[in-house]
């Protein structure tokens, strides 16, 4: 059974569209994290919730907004596309206890904009 | 603020070489240290962790030592195998609490027949 799963796997769009991407864990976590990838392999966080809470939104254009029905979804909403967006978008879990918490990651979503 | 240096790639090994993948870090406190792997096309994926000072993680073959007196916890394996190849990144829980991954710039290592 997958853990940390993401839909879609690919999303290939138009600049100036809005899309949404989905992410669902099975793990009975509180926390859940956006990262973003770029074209030279670079991780950075752009949001965590912890039980449906905002916890950071790390300088991310207000374009992006997540959104966290309950604790195990947390889902992305990109408005106005840039081709600057294209990247690989990464979901995470994690239990909430400190520094020593494990993140679990979902397989990614591929998004190019054309 | 906390931060990951990592050994830049890209590293390339005949298969059964002896891998080393340098990793340092700054950051306040005692924090666990990870290393994920990225296999092409794929997710991340946890390799090892380590809790605390000299602590050793291993899984798969490889391991990696919490060296609190040199900042390091560099990733090594005895003898790879083509299917290491693969992104491997450094990573560090940062700004005080575990809500966030700081990760190093990740380093591509490619294994040859």
């Amino acid at each position: 059974d997958t853990a940390v799963s993401q839909t879609p796997k690919y999303l290939v769009t138009q600049m100036g569209n809005d899309k949404s991407i989905k992410c669902e864990q099975n793990l009975g976590h509180d926390t859940m994290y956006w990262y973003k990838q770029d074209s030279k392999k670079f991780l950075k966080i752009m949001f965590s919730y912890n039980n449906k809470e905002l916890i950071i939104n790390e300088t991310v254009p207000n374009r992006f907004s997540p959104k966290s029905p309950d604790k195990a979804h947390l889902n992305l909403h990109i408005n106005s596309l840039e081709l600057g967006d294209s990247a690989v978008y990464f979901c995470a879990s994690s239990q909430w206890g400190g520094r020593q918490e494990t993140q679990y990651f979902g397989p990614g979503t591929r998004l190019l904009v054309l | 603020g906390d931060s990951v240096t990592q050994m830049e790639g890209p590293v390339t090994l005949s298969e059964e070489a002896f891998l080393t993948i340098n990793c340092t870090y700054t950051a306040t406190g005692y924090p666990s240290l990870f290393w994920y792997v990225q296999y092409p096309g794929e997710g991340l994926q946890l390799l090892l962790k380590a809790t605390k000072a000299d602590d050793k993680g291993s899984n798969k073959g490889f391991e990696a030592t919490y060296r609190k007196e040199t900042t390091s916890f560099h990733l090594e394996k005895g003898s790879v195998q083509v299917s290491d190849s693969a992104v491997y990144f450094c990573a560090l829980p940062s700004g005080g609490s575990n809500y966030k991954l700081t990760f190093g710039k990740g380093t591509l290592l490619t294994v040859n027949p």
